[in-house]
């Protein structure tokens, strides 16, 4: 079975600090994606990554950058962290052309 | 770039009835159209999907209706189960820009002893 791994499950983080959400991923998969879920919003894509080194903006990058050094793991970095980011964040991954598997999800809270 | 859109966003059913959530979407070159459940405190997990040569697909109480025409899909649940209840996402994809799925709102399922 495929195992999409995020670090953490809930998080708590203060006003201004710089968050790093880690997800890593067991079956070679090429692509791997960054999503925030809120209620009644569904997913909203916040980056993608296609290929080691490689990413693409999503639908809602402001206030995020990522990481893809290698192939297994995608992070996801909030550079100076705000309340309205306050969410839950799931990873993805998926073979080019096939489904995508997610993660358990990463609460996270900003205070 | 597509938008897809979910209904309704609550659905409660005795057990043993139907359950049917409906989507739409908005870029004719979509071609994937997959369903997830997602249960409480845990990630979405696939639990059907379908691509634009094929008009209906089947997995046990499970299906998914794809009318390419009109630009919609919807799934069906039979003999619905107390674990049947859970929030469920449809999305859609062209395929390219690197698979990525663009995601209705969710309608959260509860099914009735």
């Amino acid at each position: 079975d495929v195992k999409v791994t995020q670090s953490s499950r809930y998080l708590v983080k203060r006003t201004g600090e710089k968050v790093f959400l880690e997800c890593v991923q067991d079956m070679d998969h090429e692509n791997m994606f960054w999503y925030r879920q809120d209620p009644g919003l569904g997913l909203r894509l916040i980056y993608f990554s296609y290929d080691v080194k490689m990413k693409e903006k999503g639908d809602i990058p402001e206030g995020y950058s990522v990481s893809r050094e290698k192939k297994e793991r995608f992070s996801l970095i909030l550079e100076s962290a705000s309340t309205n980011q306050t969410s839950m964040y799931l990873c993805a991954s998926s073979p080019p052309q096939g489904r995508a598997f997610f993660g358990q999800g990463t609460r996270l809270t900003v205070v | 770039g597509e938008n897809v859109e979910q209904h309704p966003s609550t659905l409660s059913v005795q057990e043993g009835d139907s359950a049917v959530i409906k989507c739409t979407y908005s870029d004719s070159a979509s071609n994937y159209f997959p369903w997830y459940k997602q249960e409480l405190g845990k990630g979405p997990q696939l639990i059907i999907d379908i691509r634009s040569n094929v008009g209906e697909k089947k997995d046990q109480r499970i299906a998914v209706t794809l009318n390419k025409t009109a630009k919609h899909f919807s799934l069906h649940i039979t003999e619905t189960q107390p674990e049947d209840s859970a929030v469920y996402f449809c999305a859609a994809s062209s395929g390219t820009a690197g698979n990525k799925l663009t995601f209705g709102g969710g309608t959260r399922v509860l099914v009735k002893p």
